[in-house]
């Protein structure tokens, strides 16, 4: 199985700074037939379901604000929150599908305003 | 509006079964790859089955192979899960989460319902 981890655990960030989130995968999850990495990110608020905010790495789903990006490839990710707002606190969860069906999530990083 | 919603949770003893239920609206179910994940109160996300379009594909975890059944009924627009043989591990929310690609298991979720409860206890 691809073992995802994060990192931090948590993090407190002011609003209006930026908060950056890692996530590293036990093994490549770069596809080199297409060049696309099978890594989504999601955020969870308290008392509702997860919500995908990045497929691919990298494209932000619909309706997702700007301020949500992602990069990295391989086996190390990043989920950037440029400018944090209030609504954002969340633990924030990323998870591969490289190896669909046998899909695995990150640990999950909860976010705060400090 | 696009949903996604679950039933039939509650509280089990152990050995006992439940069968968990999501109606889907709102999009074309027959097309989409569907999906179960749980999380255990207080902890992360567990992706336990999938079940293709036309049912011809299904997986399990190893954590529940054996003892789940992943199946659907695209006529009634429902996706179910019968759980046996349950386990004080399995205490978990519930989630029945779609596909984002149509016609294709991708492995990625673009929606999700809100979950049902599911507590095995004695």
């Amino acid at each position: 199985d691809i073992v995802m981890t994060q990192s931090p655990d948590s993090l407190a960030v002011s609003l209006g700074e930026r908060a950056t989130i890692n996530c590293k995968s036990s093994q490549s999850v770069l596809y080199s037939s297409n060049n696309k990495n099978y890594l989504a990110w999601y955020q969870q608020k308290p008392g509702q379901p997860p919500k995908l905010l990045i497929y691919w790495a990298s494209t932000r789903e619909s309706g997702v604000p700007d301020r949500f990006s992602g990069s990295g490839s391989g086996t190390d990710f990043t989920l950037t929150i440029s400018s944090l707002q209030a609504e954002d606190v969340a633990v924030y969860y990323c998870q591969q599908y490289y190896s669909t069906p046998l899909l695995t999530f990150g640990p999950g990083t909860k976010v705060d305003i400090k | 509006e696009v949903q996604l919603v679950e039933s039939g949770g509650g509280l089990v003893k152990p050995g006992g079964s439940l069968r968990l239920s999501c109606a889907a609206s709102g999009f074309t179910f027959s097309s989409y790859s569907m999906n179960w994940v749980r999380q255990a109160p207080g902890k992360g996300l567990e992706w336990v089955s999938s079940i293709s379009s036309s049912s011809s594909y299904i997986y399990y975890a190893d954590s529940v192979k054996g003892r789940f059944t992943i199946s659907r009924d695209n006529a009634k627009n429902s996706l179910y899960l019968q759980m046996n043989s349950l386990r004080a591990e399995d205490t978990a929310v519930y989630y029945c989460a779609r596909d984002l690609a149509l016609e294709m298991a991708l492995g990625a979720f673009d929606i999700w319902g809100q979950g049902t409860m599911v507590t095995v206890s004695s």
